[in-house]
């Protein structure tokens, strides 16, 4: 049974850091791999899509890196701004089905 | 891009009543589309997926009679709680997949936030 991990759960830092967010999942036959963003109280926002196939995604300052052999994946974050400021949630597609296994989310802070 | 609209963003009703929750594709026909729930402070659940045309297939532990989901055209799909209660009370998302994006791509809705008094 494929289960997502993230790693911290919450994370405070100040403005200008670079920081990592830490997925990891159990089951290495994965078909893709989502990084979202969840404001408070709102929906998701599709960030970086990482298909099995590929070792990583750029997009601004957002760098999402995949290693399926050894069930990670990490979100780069370079010189944050508070309004990077939400909840990161990384998703699994584990089957042609297009369902999606969920991490808990990192919660992230960045104070000005 | 792809675009998926959900209304409403808040409902809030009485106990017994019920409630309808829609989710369009915008600009692209989504031949599948998912409904999660999330409780605060935990992972989205996935409920049930819906294909056009079709009965939906609900998750284990989700009562179909409870959730009705209608899927009756390829850009809108409906979830209505029915005689929704407080515990029913939750965050509901949508996802569909299609488009230029691929079917294995899924764009979400805003959310609805459901509060049963």
């Amino acid at each position: 049974k494929q289960e997502v991990t993230q790693i911290p759960a919450a994370l405070s830092v100040p403005e200008g850091e670079n920081l990592v967010l830490n997925c990891s999942f159990t089951d290495s036959a994965i078909y893709n791999l989502q990084w979202f963003r969840q404001d408070p109280g709102k929906g998701l926002t599709s960030l970086l899509l990482i298909q099995s196939s590929q070792r990583e995604q750029t997009s601004g300052r957002l760098n999402a890196s995949l290693d399926k052999s050894s069930g990670r994946s990490t979100l780069y974050i370079a010189a944050s701004q508070p309004g990077d400021s939400a909840t990161y949630l990384c998703a699994v597609n584990a089957g042609n089905n297009r369902k999606l296994i969920w991490g808990l989310g990192t919660s992230l802070a960045v104070n000005p | 891009g792809a675009v998926v609209s959900q209304h409403p963003s808040r409902v809030i009703c009485k106990s017994g009543t019920s409630v309808k929750i829609e989710c369009r594709s915008l600009d692209f026909q989504a031949t599948t589309m998912f409904w999660y729930r999330q409780f605060p402070k935990q992972s989205l659940m996935l409920m049930a997926t819906s294909n056009e045309g079709s009965k939906a297939t609900y998750e284990q532990g989700v009562e179909k009679d409870k959730f009705l989901i209608n899927h009756a055209s390829l850009t809108l799909s409906t979830l209505t709680v029915t005689s929704a209660h407080p515990e029913d009370s939750s965050f509901y998302i949508c996802s569909a997949s299609g488009g230029l994006s691929g079917a294995n791509v899924l764009t979400f809705g805003a959310g609805s936030r459901l509060t049963v008094l």
